[in-house]
C-alpha cells in the first residue's frame, strides 16, 4: 500500500461545477500537509497548506481529518484554469515529503 | 527574483554517458532534493541534502550521485549504471522543518539518443 494514495481520476467536469479530491495517507506520524498543482510538463507549484481547522482560499477549501488520515480539496466554480493534475504531499515533523500520484482534472466548456 | 534554476531545460545522453544536470537556488535554504517524474507517474525521489557536504539516499538512487560543495548547489550525476534514465527530473528546496512545503525548479527532461 502506498503512504499516500490519491484516486487518478480523471475528473472531468463542466465549467462551474463543484469539484473534491480525496487524499489518504498511512503514516499517522505526518505532520504537515500541502495541495500542489502540476500542469503538463510543468513543475508542481504550491497552491495551499492544509491547516488542521480548514483553510480557504479564494475558491479553493482544503480539509485535514486527522482521525481518518485524509486531506481533502474542494475546488468550487471550476475555471478552465484549474484543468491541472493536484498532487497531495504529506510531511512528517522529520521534514521527510512524501507526494501522492496526483488526480487529474479536466474542465470542459 | 529568489528561486530554483536548473539546466539545461533538454538533455541527451549517449549510451555509457555520464550527465551532470545542474540545479541552484538563492532562497537561502538549507535542504535540496533530487526527484524523478515518468510520464503519468508521481515523484520519486532520489537523492535529498540537509546541510552543506552531506546528502542521504532517497527511494531510487541507484545509477545517480550528487555532491553539495555549496548551499546554493546540488547537481545530480546521471551515471551509465541508470539504463533507464529517460525521465523528467525535477529539483526541489526548502526550509527545514516539518512544516515546510518544498519550492521545485522547472524541471530538466532527459532522453537517451
Amino acid at each position: 500500500r502506498k503512504e499516500v494514495e490519491q484516486d487518478p481520476g480523471p475528473f472531468n467536469v463542466p465549467e462551474g461545477a463543484t469539484v473534491a479530491f480525496n487524499c489518504t495517507y498511512s503514516n499517522s506520524a505526518s505532520q504537515s500537509f500541502f495541495w500542489y498543482r502540476q500542469d503538463c510538463r510543468k513543475e508542481p507549484k504550491l497552491l495551499m497548506s492544509v491547516y488542521s481547522s480548514g483553510n480557504e482560499d479564494g475558491r479553493f477549501t482544503a480539509q485535514l481529518n486527522r482521525a481518518s488520515q485524509y486531506i481533502s480539496l474542494l475546488i468550487r466554480d471550476s475555471k478552465l484554469s484549474d484543468s491541472a493534475t493536484y498532487l497531495c504531499v504529506v510531511n512528517t515533523n522529520a521534514g521527510k515529503s512524501t507526494f501522492g500520484d496526483g488526480t487529474t482534472l479536466t474542465v470542459k466548456p | 527574483d529568489g528561486g530554483i534554476t536548473q539546466s539545461p531545460k533538454y538533455l541527451f545522453r549517449k549510451e555509457g554517458q555520464n550527465v551532470t544536470l545542474s540545479c541552484e537556488q538563492n532562497l537561502n535554504h538549507d535542504a535540496m532534493y533530487w526527484y524523478r517524474q515518468d510520464p503519468g507517474q508521481g515523484l520519486r525521489l532520489i537523492y535529498y541534502s540537509q546541510i552543506v557536504n552531506d546528502f542521504q539516499k532517497g527511494d531510487i538512487a541507484e545509477g545517480y550521485s550528487v555532491s553539495r560543495e555549496k548551499k546554493e548547489s546540488f547537481p545530480l550525476t546521471v551515471t551509465s549504471a541508470q539504463k533507464n534514465p529517460t525521465a523528467f527530473y525535477l529539483c526541489a528546496s526548502s526550509i527545514i522543518g516539518g512544516n515546510q512545503p518544498q519550492h521545485f525548479g522547472d524541471g530538466t527532461r532527459l532522453s537517451i539518443l
